[in-house]
């Protein structure tokens, strides 16, 4: 299994972009990349996949290198509604390999 | 809207009580999964089933008990051998189409 590592928490204010780094130094071959962002007493949101590159969608834009070893979540001027624990998860494409979610990246954003 | 509905959404339990938490979807989705999460803390995987009539431990599973007879349901049972069950438990399912799992809204479980 790719283990992952992230920051416990960043601080941000409203209208900045916000990066989380996230690293998976053992991801294999078939293993897709997913973050996850999860509110208070809910369940967690998925925001966006990739596999290698870049990806955006109305949310949020995930940078991916070429080793594949470490990727980057960037929420484009966050507000106070994106204070959040966002989680990175390495999965196998056919999700039969159910995974474990770390503590995630605590962020707060400042008014 | 399709999704996946827990009830009950706060549940109070007494030491020594079994109690049965309530997982349902409507996604078509194969495989489903339970989860654990403690205050200030990630999620950790307590069963999880890829189709009907199986099922598999997961990390955190003493205690825990859960059935799939049907396609849309995935009950999980905290019994009393669980000795810290007060918790926010999630249920989960795997979305092939975006390799990305839909979760529910929570149960929170408080041990009175």
């Amino acid at each position: 299994l790719a283990k992952t590592t992230q920051p416990i928490s960043m601080d941000s204010y409203e209208g900045q972009e916000v990066n989380i780094t996230c690293s998976h130094n053992n991801i294999a071959t078939n293993d897709y990349i997913t973050w996850y962002q999860q509110f208070p007493s809910q369940g967690p949101r998925f925001i966006i996949q990739g596999y290698k590159t870049k990806v955006t969608n109305e949310v949020a834009s995930l940078f991916i290198p070429a080793d594949r070893k470490s990727s980057t979540l960037s929420l484009p001027r966050v507000s106070l509604s994106d204070t959040a624990v966002y989680y990175c998860l390495v999965v196998l494409d056919t999700g039969r390999r159910a995974l474990t979610f770390g503590s995630g990246t605590r962020l707060q954003v400042q008014p | 809207d399709g999704g996946i509905t827990q009830s009950p959404k706060y549940l109070f339990r007494k030491e020594g009580q079994n109690v049965t938490l309530s997982c349902e979807q409507n996604l078509n989705h194969d495989a489903m999964y339970w989860y654990r999460q403690d205050p200030g803390q990630g999620l950790r995987l307590i069963y999880y089933s890829q189709i009907v009539n199986d099922f598999q431990k997961g990390d955190i599973a003493e205690g825990y008990s859960v059935s799939r007879e049907k396609k849309e349901s995935f009950p999980l049972t905290v019994t009393s051998a669980q000795k810290n069950p007060t918790a926010f438990y999630l249920c989960a399912s795997w979305d092939p189409s975006r390799y990305g799992y839909t979760f529910g809204s929570g149960t929170r479980l408080t041990v009175v």
